[in-house]
């Protein structure tokens, strides 16, 4: 498996309070993506950055915001976390552009 | 922008049957093709990818896709499938109007091998 980590694993906050989510990867990969994982929809695309400080915004980024100061991290916040963004967050990375992403173990956030 | 439809969401089949699952996208470029599939509890891993050439790609744990130009689909194939192949799995695309490289993922198909 990549080296992918996430943390935390496992979150529960409170609707209005702000969250970050960490991926940290070992394998000096270019792209890191942020994925949500919701039932019937498959994943989704939130945010992804192609460098260091450099992100773009995908299909589902209204209340994301990210962040890449290293090649190594890549963080998710919520600025004021919603009942609507209850759901597993998942990391991935590519080395190259439109080759095959690899995934972290997810984190599984519910907002109350 | 490009879709996915998986247009199974729940199989249910015994050991040893055959499964097909249906993959259709929709782009008329040139797409990478990808399945993916999540044990219970689990991250996601890659079964199999298509990137050019034969159309015909195997993956791992005996799974196998089609790449089928003119129907817009990559259907998963597997012979005889096993009660360790409970799982869901994910079509996704990736095409050459993206420049992000973001794949986009159908909504999944639950399978459940029954032993």
């Amino acid at each position: 498996d990549a080296g992918i980590t996430q943390s935390p694993r496992h979150k529960v906050t409170e609707t209005g309070t702000p969250v970050t989510l960490r991926c940290h990867q070992t394998e000096n990969h270019r792209y890191m993506y942020w994925y949500r994982q919701d039932p019937g929809h498959g994943l989704r695309l939130i945010h992804y950055s192609y460098g260091v400080k450099d992100t773009d915004k995908g299909e589902v980024s209204d209340g994301y915001s990210v962040s890449r100061s290293k090649t190594e991290d890549f963080l998710l916040t919520l600025e004021s976390a919603t009942s609507s963004q209850t759901s597993v967050y998942f990391c991935a990375i590519s080395e190259l552009p439109w080759g095959e992403q690899y995934f972290g173990p997810g984190t599984r956030l519910t907002v109350t | 922008a490009q879709s996915v439809s998986q247009h199974n969401h729940h199989v249910i089949l015994s050991e040893a049957a055959s499964l097909e699952l249906g993959c259709n996208y929709s782009y008329g470029g040139t797409v990478n093709l990808f399945w993916y599939v999540q044990y219970p509890g689990q991250h996601l891993q890659l079964l199999l990818k298509y990137f050019s050439g034969d159309p015909l790609v195997k993956g791992i744990k005996g799974f196998e896709a089609e790449f089928i130009k003119s129907k817009f689909s990559f259907n998963l194939r597997k012979p005889s499938v096993q009660w360790s192949d409970t799982a869901e799995y994910f079509c996704a695309v990736n095409a050459d109007n993206n420049a992000g490289n973001m794949l986009t993922f159908g909504g999944g198909t639950r399978l459940m091998v029954k032993p």
